[in-house]
């Protein structure tokens, strides 16, 4: 079974300092990542997504993650954020040759960007 | 591209009633999930569809949800009586088949008093 551990239920931080928003998972299995963001009322909008090949991630809005095999974990990062950044963001694991849409999400993490 | 539409944003009813939500995917996406986002989790798939097809439901409390899927394009999740503990957002999710990674509508919030 895969499960999925977001470290930080909320992360506080100024506007222009950097930011890392951590993501531990657990999987017997090859795994593709995701993190999504979540803006107040709004559905979840795809950052970046790991699926093979390269370990360093780019996504949208200048955020990138690093897939860490042997520490299993898939954190993201941004080098200066924005108060536009603030809102809730999700990490999800899902399994090659399990069911394709069964993504197991994390708990979230709440960014709050203050100036 | 026209995104996910979802209908209605948000709803209130009593426990023991019955509600129904509606998806619009995106034109030519195959593959339709439906997610329940109970506050302070993250979602959960309750169904997933090829098509018109059910391909996972291992998650959907049968004895009060059902879903369908209409032609292969919309789709409506219902729940039959409500519960408390069914307070949540439900968002719909759509996908071209075998891609990795969805787009999600806006979502459905419940709350049942």
């Amino acid at each position: 079974a895969q499960s999925v551990t977001q470290l930080d239920s909320q992360v506080p931080v100024f506007e222009e300092a950097p930011v890392e928003l951590r993501c531990n998972y657990s999987s017997s299995v090859s795994v593709y990542l995701f993190w999504y963001v979540q803006y107040p009322n709004q559905g979840l909008q795809l950052l970046l997504k790991y699926l093979s090949g390269s370990t360093l991630v780019k996504g949208i809005n200048g955020f990138e993650a690093e897939f860490n095999k042997s520490q299993t974990s898939f954190h993201l990062r941004k080098p200066s954020v924005h108060i536009s950044d603030t809102a809730e963001y999700f990490c999800a694991v899902g399994s090659y040759g399990g069911s394709q849409g069964n993504l197991i999400f994390g708990k979230g993490t709440k960014l709050s960007v203050k100036p | 591209e026209a995104g996910v539409a979802q209908s209605p944003r948000y709803k209130i009813i009593e426990k023991r009633q019955s509600v129904a939500f509606w998806c619009n995917p995106i034109s030519g996406h195959a593959t339709l999930y439906w997610y329940q986002q109970i506050l302070g989790q993250g979602p959960k798939l309750l169904i997933q569809f090829q098509n018109n097809g059910v391909v996972d439901d291992s998650q959907l409390p049968k004895d009060r949800f059902s879903a369908e899927r209409l032609k292969g394009v919309d789709s409506t999740l219902k729940i039959q009586p409500a519960k408390l503990e069914d307070s949540a957002v439900y968002l719909c999710a759509s996908s071209l088949p075998k891609a990795y990674g969805y787009t999600f509508g806006s979502g459905t919030r419940l709350t049942v008093v």
